[in-house]
């Protein structure tokens, strides 16, 4: 039984470019947490999906950041024109149950190592 | 905004040797969430804690929850290297979409 696979697991940008990270979440499960994870903090809420569908996206940026869950394939969380800011390891959580993280067992990835040079 | 404090963040203890870590959060909660992290990896779920004066025990771990004073701890008994990683602490925010997370406690366990 595969967990939750993230990848890449490292990625280096540069400045401006685009930052692309897949989730593939535990096999049956249809909901997804991202989280980013600066040096030295705790992981930080960013967006909830189920399949098709965000549920609550209250800790993403508005700007340059967005993620989808589509129906076939993997979780996208994207990240456009990346700044130095935006490095950080970025997890996912898979759930089977809806009800959000706090009402339910998650799993999480191994996290993308993003470096923005 | 839901807050969670950890105390402390770093702790460096021999084998053998007890210690606690606590976990303070801001507003209501009746669950807790006790995770580690070992360097690049991810986080792996020790403890659910459900209700006022729950506690669980693995092995060396054993976490306890208290609602009222929203505390829940973490002890430590007869460390052992292996326990050296990252602990965090968690408690759903507001609706339980999401959960919030404290700083994390650096354990290092020296010979």
């Amino acid at each position: 039984n595969a967990g939750v696979m993230q990848n890449p697991r490292h990625l280096v940008r540069r400045r401006g470019q685009e930052a692309r990270l897949r989730c593939s979440p535990v096999k049956g499960h249809s909901h997804v947490y991202w989280y980013r994870q600066l040096p030295e903090e705790g992981l930080k809420f960013m967006v909830y999906l189920q399949k098709e569908n965000i549920i609550d996206e209250s800790g993403m940026p508005k700007e340059r950041f967005s993620a989808e869950f589509p129906k076939e394939g993997p979780s996208i969380l994207r990240i456009q024109q990346v700044v130095r800011g935006d490095s950080a390891a970025y997890f996912c959580a898979s759930s089977p149950l809806g009800g959000g993280l706090g009402n339910t067992e998650a799993f999480f990835g191994q996290g993308t190592r993003l470096t923005v040079v | 905004e839901l807050k969670v404090e950890q105390n402390p963040l770093f702790l460096s203890m021999q084998e053998g040797k007890n210690y606690t870590i606590y976990c303070n959060y801001s507003t209501t909660s009746d669950r807790l969430y006790w995770y580690r992290q070992d360097p690049g990896k991810s986080l792996e779920s020790l403890f659910v804690l459900l209700s006022n004066g729950a506690v669980k025990q693995e092995g060396r771990l054993m976490a306890s929850l208290d609602t009222k004073a929203r505390l829940s701890t973490l002890h430590i008994t007869a460390a052992v290297h292996d326990l050296s990683a990252t602990y965090f602490c968690a408690a759903p925010g507001p609706g339980a979409n999401n959960l919030f997370f404290g700083t994390g406690t650096r354990l290092t366990v020296i010979p």
